[in-house]
């Protein structure tokens, strides 16, 4: 299995743009997970899928993030319009029954850079 | 709510030299414990874990004790290498199915 696969790796874009981040998660893996990762606040748990349904979204910070996951194999998280407080490492994870006996397993990041 | 605590950091180390990475968590229940570590510029990796009381996570050298008495989960590794340089989270998760970071601790091992 490739692992979790993230893309874009970097993206820099102008405030104001959407930008739109893209994972494809483990074959056979029913929990998907979105971080954002920076320096000041850590790792931040945004929104969690479980059999492609957001389950809490309560770590999205405001109505400029948005997330979805129209089937098991694809999810987006989708920042319109962005702002340079934006600028962090996104992470996606997924994981096979919830995290208690396997973990997750993450991508790679999207490093987002917004000017 | 679930927490994880670590020690403050950064720590820097000699090659060859004892590691303790301290970690204690709060959690309803009986949560799996977890510690992850994430190299420059990737991902977090699962480096080990432990699902219940008294179990013993281990990988490449890295240990760790799940001890419900003093809600602990300490990382240890008796010699540590360059190559261990990283960033370390400890982490639990509980019937949710969330997985709860600490802040994570940066380790930098010198030659």
């Amino acid at each position: 299995d490739a692992g979790v696969i993230q893309s874009p790796r970097h993206e820099v874009t102008e405030m104001g743009q959407e930008v739109t981040l893209r994972c494809k998660p483990i074959s056979g893996h029913d929990y998907l997970f979105w971080y954002r990762q920076t320096m000041m606040r850590g790792l931040e748990l945004l929104i969690y899928f479980n059999n492609n349904v957001p389950i809490d979204d309560s770590g999205m910070p405001e109505d400029r993030f948005s997330a979805k996951m129209p089937n098991a194999s694809f999810s987006t998280l989708k920042i319109q319009p962005s702002e340079p407080r934006d600028s962090a490492v996104y992470f996606c994870a997924s994981s096979f029954r919830g995290a208690a006996n396997y973990g997750y397993t993450f991508g790679s990041g999207t490093r987002l850079t917004v000017v | 709510g679930d927490s994880v605590t670590q020690m403050e950091g950064p720590v820097t180390l000699s090659e060859e030299a004892f590691l303790t990475i301290n970690c204690t968590y709060t959690a309803t229940g009986y949560p799996s414990l977890f510690w992850y570590v994430q190299y420059p510029g990737e991902g977090l990796q699962l480096l080990l874990k432990a699902t219940k009381a008294d179990d013993k996570g281990s990988n490449k050298g890295f240990e760790a004790t799940y001890r419900k008495e003093t809600t602990s989960f300490h990382l240890e590794k008796g010699s540590v290498q360059v190559s261990d340089s990283a960033v370390y989270f400890c982490a639990l998760t509980g019937a949710n199915s969330k997985l709860t970071f600490g802040k994570g601790i940066t380790l930098s091992v010198r030659p």
